[in-house]
């Protein structure tokens, strides 16, 4: 069977500082994988996805990036954290060649407060 | 993407079934719809999904309308571990198979 992990699951960060989150995922090969950040009251918002290795896609202009160094690793990251970098970020990977019937599942998510 | 449409939030008492509509009226022909839910503080689970046809699973079934236009998540006996924000969306087919999420409905089951 499949599992995602991602950690830390909370991390306290000053403004300024650096940041990186890690999301591996076991029992699966080449899959599609996704980082998503919710702010706090707010929806998902899509920020990066990745359909393969060095391949990464940015949904939105922010002052994160996004990295896949291996085939089921998936590293979101920061050199200068930003108070509204806050909120709740939930790595998902999909199961790759798909069709439209296959889902994306989410990992349990890491919660990152910039003081 | 096509857009979806759901209520802010919904009541249930424990028990009684909950029936959760989404209004998407832009949906495409190959467009899936899915649903999520997401409890407080968790990743987004998934529930269930189809393109034309109900279908049903251990956790709900979806009903979606022949023009497509609208779908109903229906959790049939309804439990206090049911209370989440539920999400509706219709899923880009693409390569990367993006999932858009709304604001969704928060449901909330009651004694």
């Amino acid at each position: 069977s499949q599992t995602i992990h991602q950690w830390p699951a909370t991390l306290v960060q000053p403004v300024g500082s650096p940041l990186s989150l890690e999301c591996t995922v076991e029992g699966t090969s080449n899959p599609n994988l996704y980082w998503y950040r919710q702010a706090a009251g707010r929806g998902l918002q899509l920020l990066f996805y990745s359909v393969g290795i060095g391949q990464i896609s940015s949904e939105v202009p922010q002052n994160l990036s996004a990295s896949r160094p291996q085939d089921r690793q998936f590293i979101l990251s920061s050199k200068k954290l930003l108070l509204s970098d806050s909120g709740f970020y939930l790595c998902a990977w999909r199961r790759r060649p798909g069709n439209g019937r296959d889902t994306q599942y989410f990992g349990p998510g890491t919660r990152l407060t910039v003081l | 993407d096509a857009k979806t449409t759901q209520p802010t939030s919904m009541d249930c008492a424990e028990g009684r079934a909950a029936n959760l509509p989404c209004n998407h009226s832009t949906i495409s022909g190959n467009e899936y719809v899915y649903w999520y839910r997401q409890i407080h503080s968790q990743g987004p689970q998934y529930i269930i999904h189809g393109l034309k046809n109900n279908e049903t699973n251990e956790m709900a079934s979806l009903i979606i309308t022949e023009d497509r236009k609208s779908s109903t998540l229906i959790l049939p006996h309804a439990t206090l571990r049911d209370t989440a924000v539920y999400y509706c969306i219709v899923r880009d087919t693409g390569t990367a198979s993006k999932l858009t999420f709304g604001t969704g409905t928060r449901l909330q089951v009651t004694l």
